[in-house]
């Protein structure tokens, strides 16, 4: 089964800091892989999405996210954070035969000041 | 990209009643979806909303519960029937664009607590 695994639920970071949140991923065949931000009270705001092509993806924001194929992951980057940062962030992929989101369990980041 | 609108924005319901919410989409998008959040938690997909026909309803959601219209391309509505206190949820309308284009976007949410 196609599934998505965000293993922390809280990631703390220093604001000037480089913040990383991780995402890893199982899909058969090629994997279309995004991510998303959440602010309170808010809906889902797109960030980026890796399809095919260069491995690094720059998004929204300052986010980039690196695709690791041999490892299956696809970890959200930003080399220096900042207090809005501070959000709930969601890994996501795409099964490829439902066309289907699967969304992971969220991984609060907090950018401390 | 398309930017999606949803109504209300929150809302506080006696239980045994229904609330319908309403999505609007900027532009016309090939598929639509309903989700349900609990605050702080990962979303559920309830429903893809098809355009015409009945909605494609994933385990553990019914019609007579969730009921769903999509008249045209850009407009979808989500009614939760006969709520109770379990029904308080955070509900958030997507969208997809067609083309090609895999980016799903999402509503601002409604937020709903049945009483």
């Amino acid at each position: 089964a196609q599934s998505v695994a965000q293993p922390e639920d809280q990631v703390n970071v220093a604001e000037g800091n480089p913040l990383t949140v991780k995402c890893t991923y199982s899909v058969s065949g090629n994997p279309y892989l995004f991510w998303y931000v959440q602010y309170p009270n808010r809906g889902l705001q797109f960030l980026l999405k890796y399809i095919t092509g260069d491995n690094l993806v720059k998004g929204s924001y300052g986010f980039e996210a690196e695709f690791n194929k041999s490892q299956t992951s696809f970890h959200l980057k930003k080399p220096s954070a900042l207090v809005s940062d501070s959000a709930l962030y969601f890994c996501a992929v795409r099964d490829p035969k439902t066309y289907k989101y699967i969304f992971g369990t969220g991984t609060r980041l907090k950018v401390l000041a | 990209s398309a930017v999606i609108s949803q109504k209300p924005s929150r809302d506080i319901c006696q239980r045994g009643t229904s609330l319908t919410i309403q999505c609007q989409v900027d532009s016309q998008v090939t598929m639509m979806f309903w989700y349900r959040q609990q605050p702080g938690q990962s979303l559920t997909l309830i429903a893809t909303a098809n355009q015409g026909s009945e909605a494609t309803y994933e385990s553990g959601f019914v019609i007579d519960k969730f009921p769903i219209s999509r008249p045209n391309l850009t407009f979808s509505t989500l009614t939760v029937s006969n709520m109770s206190p379990e029904d308080s949820s955070i509900y958030l309308c997507s969208a997809r664009t067609g083309g090609g284009g895999e980016t799903q976007y999402f509503g601002p949410g409604t937020r709903l607590l049945v009483l």
